[in-house]
């Protein structure tokens, strides 16, 4: 089935860029049947969409990230990357890549990878 | 964007009794072209990723117990499980996928009286 796992520094200074990235395994970025989306939840809170990309390249951000958003999407290595640029300790987060089924505008969110917590300090 | 709200934040249950949960939108997600509910249900345990139960407000992923019951129409919408167990003691959220941003309730926790 398909599996999805998160890679990166766990800590990133304020002010920097944090960068992500997803590979995915038992299945290809490149469906058409699928975007491939960031999702954040903050330690003891809620859950929050960052975005998504989609294997053409074409994105969908959150209003509340966009301006410090870029995603990316490597066909060839099955991956897609997030940026988040301008970090605070509001940033601080567990960070999901998950897997959104093209419905309409967005689908759910299965499967998941199991996350990595991202922490903005000094 | 549509907010989502759950209730209520925290519910202890005996093992074996049902649970309930509620999640309101801020305006429906009922797609007319369809007639569908844009909206799901997850189950995240601790230290785990958010997991699917539901889809289309009703249907149940492959995999899940029968337990697990979807309900609702328009803005008002249920999660039910039937019979308690030990298993089930996690955190529940709706989501809606009808607008954009896909937006989540604040979750609810289920624990064992």
């Amino acid at each position: 089935q398909v599996q999805l796992q998160e890679s990166g520094p766990g800590l990133v200074k304020p002010s920097e860029t944090l960068s992500l990235t997803c590979t995915v395994s038992g299945g290809s970025v490149s469906s058409s049947d699928y975007y491939w989306s960031w999702i954040r939840q903050p330690p003891g809170k809620g859950l929050e969409w960052i975005g998504y990309i989609y294997f053409s390249g074409s994105t969908n951000y959150n209003p509340s990230l966009r301006s410090r958003l870029t995603m990316s999407v490597d066909t060839s290595k099955n991956q897609f990357s997030l940026k988040l640029s301008s970090v605070t300790a509001a940033d601080t987060a567990v960070y999901y890549c998950a897997r959104d089924l093209v419905v309409a505008a967005h689908g759910w969110f299965d499967p998941w990878g199991q996350g990595i917590l991202v922490s903005v300090s000094s | 964007d549509i907010v989502m709200t759950q209730s209520p934040d925290f519910l202890a249950v005996s093992l074996g009794e049902r649970a309930t949960i509620n999640c309101k939108s801020s305006q429906s997600v009922l797609y007319s072209s369809n007639n569908k509910n844009f909206l799901v249900w997850y189950q995240q345990k601790p230290g785990q990723p958010p997991k699917l139960l539901i889809n289309w407000a009703s249907t149940r992923a492959s995999g899940v117990p029968d337990r697990f019951s979807g309900s609702g129409s328009g803005t008002v919408f249920t999660l039910t499980i039937s019979s308690l167990q030990a298993e089930d003691v996690a955190v529940y959220y709706c989501q809606q996928y009808y607008g954009t941003p896909p937006t989540f309730g604040g979750g609810t926790k289920v624990e064992i009286k």
